[in-house]
């Protein structure tokens, strides 16, 4: 069965950097017919996709987050990352990782990780 | 590009049926057989109910079907069960420039 699960910081400052990594188990992040993606939902509100990657390095990101947002891949540790940069509170949120297909829907995703900016 | 539009609520008794409607464009849920519903219970993560529009994945009960109508795309819950009481999110392809796109959200209330 596939896991994934999420780890990092659970308090970032303002202005510095949000980095998290999901580590995937149970199968291997180095297949062509998935990508392997975040998405966020702040407290109290609904999901937003940050963006996505495939094995090979190839990735896609939401155009409102893009010029913050770096997602990589380690496929030697089964693992991708997350890096999101000048966070400010309105990036206060779960954070999630999740499997996603080839159109896009997501089947299999970790448990969240709550991520606060506060100085 | 705006979230897609859910209703807020909706509700229904044990045993009914319910449908939650997710509105877009030709740019997405229009544009693409490429949309997708998740179930999410308070403090879970979201549980993939339905893709590429009226598939369901193993283990999903055919309680629960899913539909296109130009942008406009349905979930449909019927024999309603307490259990399902849960918020619900849609979500669309929405072009090789936004990606992915999710709705608003419905929470749906079992009376």
């Amino acid at each position: 069965q596939l896991q994934l699960q999420e780890s990092g910081p659970g308090l970032v400052k303002p202005s510095e950097t949000l980095s998290l990594t999901c580590t995937v188990s149970g199968g291997s992040i180095s297949s062509s017919s998935y990508s392997w993606g975040w998405i966020r939902q702040p407290p109290g509100k609904g999901l937003e996709w940050i963006g996505s990657i495939y094995y090979s390095g190839s990735t896609y990101y939401s155009p409102s987050l893009k010029s913050r947002v770096t997602i990589s891949v380690d496929t030697s540790k089964n693992q991708f990352s997350l890096k999101l940069s000048s966070v400010t509170a309105a990036d206060t949120a779960v954070y999630y990782c999740a499997r996603q297909s080839g159109t896009w829907g997501s089947d299999y995703w970790g448990q969240g990780t709550l991520v606060t900016v506060s100085s | 590009q705006s979230a897609l539009t859910q209703p807020r609520s909706v509700s229904g008794s044990p045993g009914q049926s319910v449908t939650i409607s997710c509105t877009g464009t030709s740019s997405d849920v229009g544009g693409y057989n490429y949309v997708s519903w998740y179930q999410q219970h308070p403090g879970k993560a979201p549980k993939l109910m339905i893709y590429d529009v009226n598939k369901r994945p193993s283990g999903v009960p055919d309680r629960f079907s899913g539909s296109k109508s130009g942008n406009t795309a349905s979930l449909t819950i019927s024999g309603l069960q307490a259990e399902d009481e849960a918020d619900y999110y849609c979500c669309s392809f929405a072009g090789s420039y936004t990606f992915v796109i999710f709705g608003g959200g419905t929470k749906l209330t079992v009376l």
